[in-house]
Parts: structure tokens; C-alpha cells; sequence
């Protein structure tokens, strides 16, 4: 089956830790990306990559930082540094053809910090 | 001014009848628009896709684009209570350094009345 998952689906952190969040996909995509979704309210970008080891702060980058060592692998950590971690974040990609900029979601982490 | 902007909600329409979802968007730019379901607790899921003037209908689905005016509708015939859900209008800039980004409204809750 293709498609990205994301791991984990729930996450509790205490303040001041560092998290890494996992996504991965096998819809051989180019692009992937990270965003943030806070209740009631719309998504907001963090970073997204279009290639393999290179990639692009989105709108709100602050205290994250994220890898792309493979195509299928796009890792985030959410730093201590994030003043406000706790939030449901979704993983996307998006690949190459017509339809490229089609982008498709993971499940999803839900973050709480303690 | 949002670049992207939807009606919150919630629309609550009886079971069988049409619903109407309506987006504006500011870039004047914008080539490619996205509609998005997303039930609650879940993740985004893509429902429709249009990119020049005009209806685009994919089963119950239709979407519509008016770029002079600058909205895009999505419209679903025979509602049912199952499509109760938020609607996320997404918008494609265009612009060079933002070719892969999508700008998401904040959505508009459904609710279909059995």
C-alpha cells in the first residue's frame, strides 16, 4: 500500500525536552512537507523540502529544525526552544506529473506538553 | 486581509439537499485551488482539485472556479449526515519562491441533519 504514516500518533512531552517527530513515505515523491494545525484553525506551514538534503522554512519555523537525508524521510524535531509545542502536526508530499502540487497527509501526530 | 478565507460555520444543511462551500482568496495570481475534508480528529483528506475557470464535477462533487472574482466554491448534491465534516480551501501561490506551498483557509464546518 503507498501512502506516508507518521509516527508517533500521540506524544507527551515534558518543557524544556526536544521531540522528534517520524514521517515517512513510499509514494516516491519529491516533495515533503510539515505543518501545524491548532484547534479551530486552519494549517499552518513549519518547513518543506523538494528535494533530498535541502529544504525551506515555512511560516512559522521557529523552534524546529528538520532532515532530509532520504526521499522517503522527513523528520521534525520540535525543540525546547518552541514556546508553544502543543498542537496536532501533519505530515504531507507531493510528487512529480500534473498534478504535482496535489499534496497528500499523513495521519498525524498529536503533541501535548505537561 | 487573510489570504485565504472561508466562513467558519458551521453550515448545517438537511440530509439530501446541496451544500455550498465558499472561498476567497487575495493573490490574484493563484492557479491552483484545493478543496480538503477533514472529520474531526483526523487528517486532511483531498476531495477535489481544479485549475482553470469553470466547473469541475467528480460524483456528488463539483467545484467551481471564477479567477475575475477571485473564489472558489465546492458544492455537494444529495448532503449526507457522513459528509459532516470541515472543509479546508487551499490555494497554490504563484509565486517563484512559494511554487510548492499551499496556503489553507481556516475551514468551514458542515453539519448534515439526518
Amino acid at each position: 500500500d503507498g501512502g506516508i504514516t507518521q509516527s508517533p500518533k500521540y506524544l507527551f512531552r515534558k518543557e524544556g525536552q526536544n521531540v522528534t517527530l517520524s514521517c515517512e513515505q513510499n509514494l516516491n515523491h519529491d516533495a515533503m512537507y510539515w505543518y501545524r494545525q491548532d484547534p479551530g484553525q486552519g494549517l499552518r506551514l513549519i518547513y518543506y523540502s523538494q528535494i533530498v538534503n535541502d529544504f525551506q522554512k515555512g511560516d512559522i519555523a521557529e523552534g524546529y529544525s528538520v532532515s532530509r537525508e532520504k526521499k522517503e524521510s522527513f523528520p521534525l524535531t520540535v525543540t525546547s526552544a518552541q514556546k508553544n509545542p502543543t498542537a496536532f502536526y501533519l505530515c504531507a508530499s507531493s510528487g512529480s506529473g500534473s498534478s504535482d502540487n496535489e499534496q497528500f497527509f499523513g495521519p498525524g501526530t498529536r503533541l501535548t506538553v505537561l | 486581509q487573510k489570504e485565504v478565507e472561508q466562513n467558519s460555520g458551521p453550515l448545517s444543511v438537511p440530509e439530501g439537499a446541496i451544500a455550498s462551500l465558499n472561498c476567497t482568496y487575495s493573490d490574484r495570481g493563484s492557479q491552483s485551488f484545493f478543496w480538503y475534508r477533514q472529520y474531526s480528529g483526523k487528517s486532511p483528506e483531498l476531495i477535489m482539485s481544479i485549475y482553470s475557470n469553470g466547473d469541475k464535477e467528480d460524483g456528488r462533487f463539483t467545484a467551481q472556479l471564477n479567477k475575475a472574482s477571485q473564489y472558489v466554491s465546492l458544492l455537494i448534491r444529495d448532503s449526507q449526515p457522513s459528509d459532516s465534516a470541515t472543509y479546508l480551501c487551499a490555494v497554490n501561490l504563484d509565486r517563484m519562491d512559494s511554487s510548492y506551498k499551499l496556503i489553507f483557509g481556516s475551514g468551514t464546518r458542515l453539519l448534515v441533519r439526518p
